[in-house]
């Protein structure tokens, strides 16, 4: 079954980086584009960005430009998110999503991670 | 980018009455080659990651209950749940796909009246 395992939650500094990783199982990793989407506390889903995991060209939100890094390990089935010079505004919970159709970054989400909570804090 | 603004942000529904919930997109989303509209509904429950419920605007995902029905075309769609129960109480999100950035409605919180 289609599993996608995400990494434990982080404390940061204001001002620090954070990379989070996500294990993606069950399937074909090189056949679906994964997606990151992030929900502050009480807040709606915001999407950061998405990655091919068959090449690791990669397309990102406008807001998180210069910020944020998509990368994938196609021998681990592993896709990460590294955001960089965090701030308060940060605080959020971090998902990966998997695309669908395959092949396609015209894609929505059949299958998320557990979620990575990423608190920012002095 | 497209604007996805959902309507009502909560409403109060009796068990095993309809809700409604509709989304609107400040562009169409419809691909006209493949005439798909690319749009989708999520449900999340608290502490939990979101669910996709509908895709393609109309497709239910599969082991979602026949009571979640989608529809829609363009610019303008609805989420129907036909008779309310107990297990649908959630956040709803509407999404298009049909380009990046892809943009999520602000939610509907759906309630037990």
């Amino acid at each position: 079954q289609v599993q996608l395992v995400q990494s434990g939650a982080e404390v940061k500094k204001p001002g620090a980086s954070v990379k989070i990783s996500c294990k993606a199982s069950g399937y074909t990793f090189i056949n679906h584009y994964m997606h990151w989407v992030r929900q502050a506390p009480g807040q709606g889903l915001e999407w950061m960005g998405i990655v091919n995991p068959s090449d690791g060209s990669t397309s990102y939100a406008q807001k998180f430009q210069g910020r944020v890094t998509l990368t994938r390990d196609t021998s681990t089935s592993t896709v990460y998110m590294d955001l960089s010079s965090l701030g308060s505004e940060d605080t959020a919970v971090y998902y990966c999503a998997r695309g669908y159709p395959r092949y396609s970054s015209s894609s929505h989400s059949d299958y998320w991670g557990q979620g990575t909570l990423v608190t920012v804090s002095s | 980018d497209i604007v996805m603004t959902q309507s009502p942000d909560s409403l109060a529904v009796s068990l095993g009455e309809r809700a409604t919930i509709n989304c609107k997109s400040s562009q169409s989303v419809l691909f006209r080659s493949n005439n798909k509209s690319y749009l989708a509904w999520y449900q999340q429950k608290p502490g939990q990651p979101p669910k996709l419920v509908i895709y393609w605007t109309s497709t239910r995902e599969s082991g979602v209950p026949d009571r979640f029905s989608g529809s829609g075309s363009g610019t303008d769609f609805t989420l129907t749940i036909s008779s309310l129960q107990a297990e649908d109480v959630a956040l709803y999100f509407c999404q298009q796909y049909y380009t990046t950035p892809v943009t999520f409605g602000q939610g509907t919180k759906v309630e037990i009246k």
